[in-house]
């Protein structure tokens, strides 16, 4: 069974830092493109990051030069470091895996974590 | 920036057949965009219904089909049930890494 269990969200001030994770089991992060996915309040989805099999990453232009995504294969966790929050990075935020060679097709998700960038 | 485009709302009656559409502020949508679909319920993840246009994903019942119309993509919902009333997301593929979901369509069934 595939299960995706995101973690580390809460309450953070403006400027902030959080380290979100996913931990992962019955898929092998290193082998698949796996994603950061995320809902503001009441707003639909958005796409955050990816991280690709080959270690390569790219992200929404929201979110460049203060989110960094990164994998630990030994633990088989996904993690989303968020720096310089903004009061607009509140929401849920699900982790995803990606069916090889499909970026639009998540098939795995998590049950999200929030995070709440408020003073 | 290029934006996503879905209708906001859309209604459907019980049995009835509903198509739900995905489109660009600038441009049309092709199969190269690889549009996929995802449908929410409150408090829920997204769940994937079709993705690259047209292929289900696993254990989506055939009343789900995705196709191009036009220039949009588009998901038809054929023999509505009272539980299809979510919320339905299609994602594209922009290139160079980049992906943008839409804003989503509210699906009432009544």
């Amino acid at each position: 069974e595939v299960q995706l269990v995101e973690s580390g969200g809460g309450l953070v001030q403006p400027g902030g830092s959080l380290r979100l994770s996913c931990a992962v089991s019955g898929i092998t992060v290193s082998s698949d493109y796996m994603s950061w996915v995320r809902q503001l309040p009441g707003k639909g989805l958005e796409w955050v990051s990816y991280i690709y099999a080959s270690g390569s990453t790219t992200y929404a232009d929201s979110v460049k030069g203060r989110f960094t995504i990164s994998r630990d294969n030994f633990k088989n966790t996904l993690f989303l470091q968020m720096n310089s929050l903004r009061t607009e990075d509140t929401g849920v935020y699900y982790c995803a895996r990606n069916r090889a060679g499909y970026n639009t097709y998540f098939d795995y998700w998590g049950q999200g974590t929030l995070v709440t960038v408020s003073s | 920036q290029t934006v996503v485009t879905q209708e906001p709302s859309f209604s459907v009656s019980p049995g009835g057949t509903v198509t739900l559409t995905c489109g660009l502020s600038s441009g049309s949508v092709s199969t190269t965009y690889y549009p996929s679909w995802y449908q929410q319920t409150p408090g829920q993840a997204p769940r994937a219904l079709i993705y690259s246009t047209n292929i289900r994903s696993s254990g989506v019942p055939d009343r789900f089909s995705g196709s191009i119309l036009g220039n949009k993509a588009a998901l038809t919902i054929t023999g509505a049930q009272a539980d299809d009333e979510s919320d339905y997301y299609c994602v594209l593929y922009m290139g160079s890494g980049i992906s943008v979901f839409g804003g989503g369509t509210k699906l009432t069934v009544l």
